[in-house]
């Protein structure tokens, strides 16, 4: 398989901080997302980027394919912002989604 | 559906019992994937569906999992003789399944929770 590997695992921030989350990957990927998940939630879909750059409000990510590695960046942090992020990738060809073990995000009040 | 559904949402089950989790895609997804979660750990894969043909099942434990996808749509996942380590949350997910590029992007349920005792 492919491995896929995500740090830091644990994260304390105050709110109002800014943070970056990383994702390596070791094979060559179709396409790459990032998710939050809150404790035993859903799986929210944050970013779908298979390459390049996307922002949404206070969140952006970037790929770099030929590098193998993703980021997530969180800036002005709030405590909703608290859960785990999950990087996954689509192994080229194969169709199939491997999981990273995730970033758990603490914000602080 | 407007989103991926899956029932029940919890099962608790004595051990030993067969239970059967059902999973209803996102309309006009023709990729559907079956996951498994611990506490604290990032979805394990177990099986995924193109259509009603099952393409990869290399991530089910053992003889005693099961799933199937008879007409393309809904799918049933199914354990039996439950053990106290199945227990987890049982995730589906669906996409697209668009040829060349990736199979597009992938939407989870909200997960049925199983409880084995």
């Amino acid at each position: 398989g492919i491995q896929v590997e995500q740090s830091p695992p644990d994260l304390i921030l105050q709110e109002g901080a800014n943070s970056t989350l990383r994702c390596n990957f070791s094979d060559s990927v179709n396409n790459l997302q990032w998710f939050h998940q809150k404790p035993w939630g859903q799986l929210i879909n944050l970013f779908y980027i298979p390459s390049g750059t996307k922002q949404n409000g206070r969140l952006s990510a970037t790929t770099v394919a030929t590098e193998r590695y993703s980021l997530l960046y969180i800036s002005s942090s709030q405590t909703t912002d608290s859960g785990v992020y999950f990087c996954a990738v689509e192994r080229y060809n194969f169709n199939k989604f491997y999981f990273g073990s995730g970033t758990k995000l603490n914000v602080k009040p | 559906g407007a989103g991926v559904s899956q029932s029940p949402r919890y099962k608790v089950t004595k051990r030993g019992q067969d239970v059967a989790l059902r999973c209803d895609p996102i309309s006009g997804h023709v990729s559907l994937y079956w996951y498994r979660q611990a506490l604290g750990q990032g979805p394990e894969f177990l099986t995924y569906f193109n259509y009603e043909a099952q393409q990869d099942k290399s991530g089910l434990p053992n003889d005693r999992f099961s799933a199937e996808r008879p007409e393309g749509s809904i799918s049933t996942l199914t354990i039996q003789r439950t053990e106290q380590r199945d227990s987890a949350m049982y995730r589906c997910a669906s996409t697209l399944g668009r040829t060349g590029g990736g199979t597009g992007e992938l939407f989870f349920g909200e997960g049925s929770r199983l409880t084995v005792l």
